[in-house]
């Protein structure tokens, strides 16, 4: 059984366009979060939702739009794709806020904005 | 601010040990952790030490914590070519990790 799923694997498409990343957890966790990670790998934290509330929100564009419908999903919508977006997003989930709390992450899908 | 550094590259022969290396600066961190990425796929938790431990060792990973120093290490003994990925430091913070950028290691046969 998949753990932490994500929708699609693969997105390409064009500037300006809105795209939408799904994120699913079967595992019965509390907080879930959004990752970016670009082309060098480096991993940053984009957004974390606790019970289906905002707990953080680093310092990304307006254009980036979580949305949480239950504990079990955490969705990204994107409008205005840019060049610069083009990198993997990972979703990933723990049983509570991290500090001691193992993140499950999902398999990533790459979105590439031509 | 919290920042984790670790060198980019790793090169071993199969056989060898790997020593990664890792730094961060968040002195109330309670948990460190090593998560290993392989290509195409996610982050995958490795093991983790609690900030009152030394050293902790599982099979052939061995993690090494200098707290006074905020430095932390991962040994890989007898380095396989499926070790071969990208290893990523990270403390935690009130409600997130923070990650270093990742060590390429790279196991020749």
């Amino acid at each position: 059984d998949t753990a932490v799923s994500q929708t699609p694997k693969y997105l390409v498409t064009q500037m300006g366009n809105d795209k939408s990343i799904k994120c699913e957890q079967n595992l019965g966790h509390d907080t879930m979060y959004w990752y970016k990670q670009d082309s060098k790998k480096f991993l940053k934290i984009m957004f974390s939702y606790n019970n289906k509330e905002l707990i953080i929100n680093e310092t990304v564009p307006n254009r980036f739009s979580p949305k949480s419908p239950d504990k079990a999903h955490l969705n990204l919508h994107i409008n205005s794709l840019e060049l610069g977006d083009s990198a993997v997003y990972f979703c990933a989930s723990s049983p509570g806020l991290a500090g001691g709390h193992e993140q499950f992450f999902g398999p990533g899908t790459r979105l590439t904005v031509l | 601010g919290e920042d984790v550094e670790q060198s980019l590259f790793l090169s071993v022969r199969e056989g060898d040990s790997s020593v990664i290396n890792c730094t961060y600066t968040d002195s109330s961190s309670t948990y460190l952790y090593w998560y290993k990425q392989e290509p195409g796929a996610g982050l995958q938790l490795l093991t983790y030490i609690f900030s009152n431990m030394d050293m902790k060792q599982d099979q052939r990973l061995t993690v090494l914590l200098n707290k006074k120093d905020k430095h932390l290490s991962l040994r890989i003994a007898d380095t396989q070519t499926g070790d071969s990925a990208i290893y990523f430091c990270a403390e935690t913070g009130y409600s997130t990790l923070t990650f270093g950028k990742g060590t390429m290691l790279l196991v020749s046969p």
